[in-house]
C-alpha cells in the first residue's frame, strides 16, 4: 500500500508563533490530500484537503502545500495558539483505490503558552 | 445531526470471545470505514463499504468482518478476539463524492 509518513514526530513552538507540519508521500497517482487533528481521546478532525491539481490552499489560519514534484504536502498554522496542541495527521487517498485513505503516522505538535 | 457515533467507548474482551463494535451517521452519507489505531501509528483501514449492501477491504481486515444493510449503520464484527486486536478503533463516514471523512470518538478495546 500508499506510505505516508512525517519528517518530525514532535514539534514544539511558541504561542503566537507558526507552526509547519511536514509529510511525505510515496505515491504520485495520489490525487486527494487530507490534514486531520486529533486532539487526546478524541476522533481525527478533518482540518483542510486540497487536491492534486492545486498546489496550495488556505482556510481560517491554515495553509496546505502541496509539492506533486517532490511528494511532499505541508500544514502551515498562523499564530499558533495553545487549542492547537494536538496530533496532526496526513491522509493521502490513492489515484487507484477510489476511497482508500492512506494515513500518516501523526506529529505532536506542543504550543507553550 | 449527532453526526458519527460508536458504543461502545470501552470494552475489555478475553482471548477468543467475539463481539460487534457499533457505528451509525445521520448524515445519509454512502461511504463509510473502519479503521484501528496503535499508539504511535496512523489510522489503518479495516474495512470500509461505498454504500448499503457493498463491503471491501482495506489494509489490515483479517479478524473482522462488517455487513452493512442500511445507509446509516456499519457494524463491525471481532469473530475471535486476539490480544493483537487491542486497539482503539474509530468509524468513520462521508458523502461518497465530497470524500471528506468525518471520524466518531472511538471504541477503545482491551484484549487480554
Amino acid at each position: 500500500g500508499e506510505s505516508v509518513g512525517l519528517h518530525l514526530p514532535t514539534l514544539s513552538v511558541q504561542e503566537g508563533d507558526n507552526s509547519i507540519i511536514n509529510c511525505a508521500y510515496s505515491n504520485s497517482a495520489s490525487d486527494y490530500f487530507i490534514w486531520y487533528k486529533q486532539e487526546s481521546g478524541k476522533g481525527p478532525q478533518f482540518i483542510i484537503d486540497i487536491r492534486s491539481n492545486m498546489d496550495k490552499r488556505q482556510g481560517q489560519r491554515v495553509t496546505v502545500l502541496l509539492n506533486k514534484t517532490v511528494k511532499h504536502l505541508s500544514l502551515q498554522i498562523a499564530a499558533t495558539q495553545p487549542g492547537d496542541s494536538a496530533v496532526y495527521f496526513c491522509a493521502e487517498k490513492g489515484g487507484n483505490n477510489f476511497n482508500k485513505f492512506y494515513f500518516g503516522s501523526g506529529t505532536k505538535l506542543n504550543v507553550k503558552p | 445531526n449527532a453526526g458519527v457515533t460508536q458504543t461502545p467507548k470501552f470494552q475489555v474482551l478475553k482471548t477468543g470471545q467475539s463481539m460487534t463494535l457499533q457505528c451509525a451517521q445521520d448524515m445519509n452519507h454512502e461511504y463509510m470505514s473502519w479503521y484501528r489505531q496503535d499508539p504511535g501509528m496512523g489510522l489503518r483501514l479495516i474495512h470500509y463499504s461505498v454504500g448499503a449492501g457493498i463491503t471491501d477491504q482495506g489494509e489490515v481486515p483479517n479478524g473482522y468482518n462488517v455487513s452493512r444493510s442500511t445507509t446509516e449503520d456499519f457494524p463491525l464484527r471481532l469473530l475471535s478476539a486476539a490480544p493483537s486486536q487491542t486497539s482503539v478503533y474509530f468509524c468513520a463516514s462521508s458523502k461518497f463524492l465530497t470524500e471528506t471523512q468525518y471520524f466518531g470518538p472511538g471504541t477503545r478495546l482491551l484484549v487480554l
